[in-house]
């Protein structure tokens, strides 16, 4: 069945450092990849997203690549910043209207 | 502007007692989801409905009851059979019969055992 693997966390590091958190993936057909963010006592606010292989998708400073040959959607952004502290997660789609595919959450903190 | 709304944002359960958290979507979405979040867990499916009258189990339906009258409104009754409800209910909802589309979601509700 489809599942997503996410690198393990809590993750820290220093204000305007590069991060990178894995994300790989198993799936039966051709999925879309998304990363959402969580921000403590809040939703998930979907952060960006890519429908099909070699698409890149960005916002906010955030970059991942869909990568169908290594199956990987790692998320990565050149400079964190304080308000970067999040739980990050990776998620797949393979059907319209069914579930999502969740991985287990990367939790980040930025210290200044 | 669209969203999803929950309510209430914290809710306290008694003892043998069923306690109902909604969900409000006015994004004319035809899917609608209902997620259970532990602490430094993500997020696991507990039901969700493709179409209004119909619903699916998820993987922790067990203890957990839905509706889906509306289109906008798809409300979870956490049930007494329910025995470790303290948990964060996070309802989602997407566009339904179309791909790539991604889930939104609400602010959550998060349950306490009294």
């Amino acid at each position: 069945g489809d599942s997503v693997t996410q690198m393990e966390g809590p993750v820290t590091l220093s204000e305007e450092a590069f991060l990178t958190i894995n994300c790989t993936y198993t799936a039966t057909g051709y999925p879309s990849l998304f990363w959402y963010v969580q921000y403590p006592g809040e939703g998930l606010q979907l952060l960006l997203k890519a429908t099909k292989a070699d698409d890149k998708g960005s916002n906010k400073g955030f970059e991942a690549t869909y990568r169908k040959e290594t199956t990987s959607f790692h998320l990565e952004k050149g400079s964190v910043q304080v308000s970067d502290s999040a739980v990050y997660f990776c998620a797949l789609s393979d059907q319209p209207g069914n579930q999502f595919y969740f991985g287990t959450g990367t939790s980040l903190t930025v210290i200044p | 502007d669209g969203g999803i709304t929950q309510s209430p944002k914290y809710l306290f359960r008694k003892e043998g007692q069923n306690v109902t958290l909604s969900c409000e979507q006015n994004l004319n979405h035809d899917a609608m989801y209902w997620y259970r979040q532990d602490p430094g867990q993500g997020l696991r499916l507990i039901y969700y409905s493709q179409i209004v009258n119909d619903f699916q189990k998820g993987d922790i339906a067990e203890g957990y009851s839905v509706s889906r009258e509306k289109k906008e409104s798809f409300p979870l009754t956490v049930t007494s059979a329910q025995k470790n409800p303290t948990a964060f209910y996070l309802c989602a909802s997407s566009q339904g019969q179309v791909l790539n589309q991604p889930q939104h979601f609400g602010d959550g509700t998060r349950l306490s055992i009294l």
